[in-house]
């Protein structure tokens, strides 16, 4: 079954802090995998796109890796700040006579002061 | 402001009803796709199109039908309302469509059903 598994569920640091969202699929036949931020009652936002041969990716403060072998994934945001409170949803892309998009629950991030 | 247009932002009706929800991509986008959003079951795809032709589909239900026009706007219809189709929709638009193509969603349509 195609399916994307995030942890944490949900996440609270103290801002300046950095962490580290986990997210494993067992979706196939891969085409790519994204990482969104999504604020609340707001659309998402794409923070990193990856290919299979792709093992590291980054957007500013957001670093992304992939091993596809294992088929996990992390994004890691380094020195965090209160705007990075939102939730985070990894969506795999899988190629099936078309794209099709299997999203993760998403982990809900809380940076307090 | 990702340039992606929808409207309206919130819709109110009954079950039974149909609803059609539109989408204006991003200046220069191709391909429009539409998501839906509840609190149950998260964010989940429903269909692509490309230049006016549908290129994926994914758990899009019977009752729910869409188009993209000539000038590239599109609407999702939603017919035989039911509760369970309250939900947050989405639409997003990318350049070519392609695999691997940054999608910028649009603020989203709210849809209750009473």
């Amino acid at each position: 079954k195609n399916q994307v598994e995030q942890s944490p569920q949900s996440l609270i640091i103290l801002e300046g802090k950095n962490c580290t969202l986990q997210c494993n699929y067992t979706v196939s036949p891969f085409s790519n995998l994204r990482w969104y931020k999504q604020d609340t009652g707001r659309g998402p936002v794409s923070l990193t796109i990856m290919t299979f041969s792709e093992n590291t990716k980054s957007n500013g403060r957001y670093t992304a890796t992939l091993d596809a072998d294992t088929k996990q994934s992390s994004l890691h945001i380094t020195a965090s700040q209160l705007s990075d409170s939102a939730s985070y949803i990894c969506v795999v892309s899988r190629w099936s006579g078309g794209q099709n998009f299997v999203f993760g629950p998403g982990t809900r991030l809380s940076v307090l002061p | 402001d990702s340039g992606v247009t929808q409207t309206p932002k919130h819709l109110i009706t009954a079950t039974g009803q149909r609803v059609t929800l539109r989408c204006s991509p991003r200046s220069g986008d191709l391909s429009v796709y539409w998501y839906q959003q509840s609190l149950d079951q998260g964010l989940q795809f429903l269909i692509q199109y490309y230049n006016g032709e549908e290129r994926a589909k994914g758990n899009i239900l019977e009752r729910f039908s869409a188009q993209q026009f000539p000038d590239l706007h599109s609407e999702l219809n939603l017919s035989s309302l039911e509760l369970g189709d309250s939900a947050l929709y989405f639409c997003a638009s990318s350049a070519r469509g392609t695999g691997g193509d940054e999608q910028f969603f649009g603020p989203g349509t709210r849809l209750t059903v009473l």
